[in-house]
């Protein structure tokens, strides 16, 4: 079975700052990985999709990168909105979650 | 637009079965290339997929619980229904209902999602 590892797990950062999240898979099995944020209270929010392909309404400054077994979420300039939980998932398996929070 | 909403017990008794339904509008479970999945989320576990079943009524389980789970869908009423049964305290989570988009290689994405609910096994 695949086994996700997500770093940093906390991620301390200021608005307008950038935000690199890491996923990495314990084995290659192909390179679907998706992305989403979670706020208290809320399900989960798919964001990207297929490694680097933004769902629906998700705005640019969300992106995704990597292949093979290390795979990356990048924020590219952090809005107030955007502290949440981030969790990757590839096949029926999600990650362990990074949580953004304000520094 | 696809929404979803679990409903059913929010507390049940240990060696219970719970049973929880997800009521689908915006769209149908009958459509093909899509899952209709369970998923639940607890603090030690993180999420955790409980397993889908295909507009066919194929269904797919993770192992660990394969064995308590049942997923059924009723495209006459427009819902699909999770039964797990000989619940412990380790089954207290919140349960969400989603649905997977599916590509040729049975990789999914989950982009709708029901708002959860909350299940507690306590006597």
């Amino acid at each position: 079975d695949i086994v996700l590892t997500q770093s940093p797990a906390t991620l301390s950062l200021s608005p307008g700052e950038r935000a690199t999240l890491s996923c990495r898979a314990s084995q290659t099995v192909n390179s679907y990985l998706a992305w989403y944020q979670q706020k208290p209270g809320r399900a989960p929010r798919l964001l990207i999709y297929d490694i680097s392909n933004r769902a629906t309404g998700i705005p640019a400054r969300f992106s995704g990168s990597g292949s093979g077994t290390d795979f990356t979420l990048t924020i590219s300039s952090l809005e107030p909105d955007d502290f949440a939980i981030y969790y990757c998932q590839q096949r029926r398996t999600f990650g362990p979650g990074t949580r953004v929070d304000i520094k | 637009q696809l929404r979803l909403q679990e409903s059913g017990s929010g507390l049940v008794r240990p060696a219970q079965t719970l049973s929880l339904t997800c009521a689908v509008s915006g769209g149908t479970v009958g459509s093909a290339g899509y899952s209709w999945t369970w998923i639940r989320q607890t603090p030690s576990k993180g999420l955790e997929w409980i397993g889908e079943i295909y507009h066919g009524e194929s269904t797919y389980y993770n192992p660990s619980l394969k064995s308590r789970l049942s997923i059924t869908l009723d495209a006459s009423k427009n819902h699909f229904s999770l039964n797990l049964t000989s619940v412990t305290a380790a089954d207290t989570a919140v349960y969400f209902c989603a649905r997977g988009n599916l590509n040729d290689d049975n990789d999914v994405d989950f982009e709708s999602w029901g708002q959860g609910t909350l299940v507690t096994v306590s006597s």
